[in-house]
């Protein structure tokens, strides 16, 4: 079956921006995760949704990060006011199972800020 | 920050060698997880450890667990070339959040 899809797969955004980043997980999976990766790192948590309720947005580095999925599917992520330190790949996952088990990933969406 | 931290850094083997990664974490974990990582396929679940167990095996692959140490390995047995990748560890610690180290990356020459 599909897998978890994201778009754009690449975004070019000068500093001051708003950008929106889309993430299509596996149907019916209950998890939904975004992870920030920066160059030769691993994955660093943002925010979990179990089904349309944000848990925990606990790895939000500011609040100029928003993340959303209203009706428990599509996800979508938002950075207002784009700066440099934002550009990173951005990861979503998703799980069949509630909570930190097995996540299947997207390809990702990688972020330049110029 | 990052809960785990995988250790090395880098690894360069032969191919038909094993492969031997470790990861150390910082508080209880309900479960840790491997992955693996490279530009063709993106990030890759490979298998699952929950807490209350010590080893377990998926093909090549051999995990174990230490709680008291807080630490874990993964064994890549008989190594080919398409292993090449990074490798990282990942946290669950009983919340939502999965915390992943910086990853081992693997190089294995034919």
């Amino acid at each position: 079956g599909a897998g978890v899809s994201q778009s754009p797969r690449y975004k070019v955004a000068k500093r001051g921006q708003d950008v929106a980043l889309r993430c299509d997980p596996i149907s019916g999976h209950v998890s939904l995760f975004w992870y920030q990766q920066a160059l030769g790192q691993g994955p660093e948590f943002l925010t979990y949704f179990q089904n349309e309720a944000q848990l925990d947005k606990s790895g939000l580095p500011s609040d100029r990060f928003f993340a959303e999925r209203p009706e428990g599917s599509v996800s979508t992520l938002k950075i207002q006011r784009t700066q440099q330190e934002d550009s990173a790949v951005y990861l979503c996952a998703s799980g069949i199972r509630r909570g930190g088990y097995e996540q299947y990933f997207g390809p990702g969406t990688r972020l330049t800020v110029t | 920050s990052q809960q785990g931290e995988e250790d090395p850094q880098a690894l360069s083997i032969q191919e038909g060698e094993n492969a031997t990664m470790n990861c150390s974490y910082k508080t209880s974990i309900n479960n840790l997880q491997w992955y693996r990582q490279n530009s063709g396929r993106g990030l890759v679940h490979l298998i699952l450890i929950r807490s209350n167990e010590r080893e377990k095996h998926s093909g090549r692959l051999r995990v174990t667990l230490d709680t008291s140490k807080k630490s874990s390995s993964l064994l890549i047995t008989a190594s080919r070339a398409a292993d090449t990748a990074s490798y990282f560890c990942a946290a669950a610690a009983g919340g939502f959040k999965t915390i992943f180290g910086a990853g081992t990356r693997l190089f294995v020459k034919a």
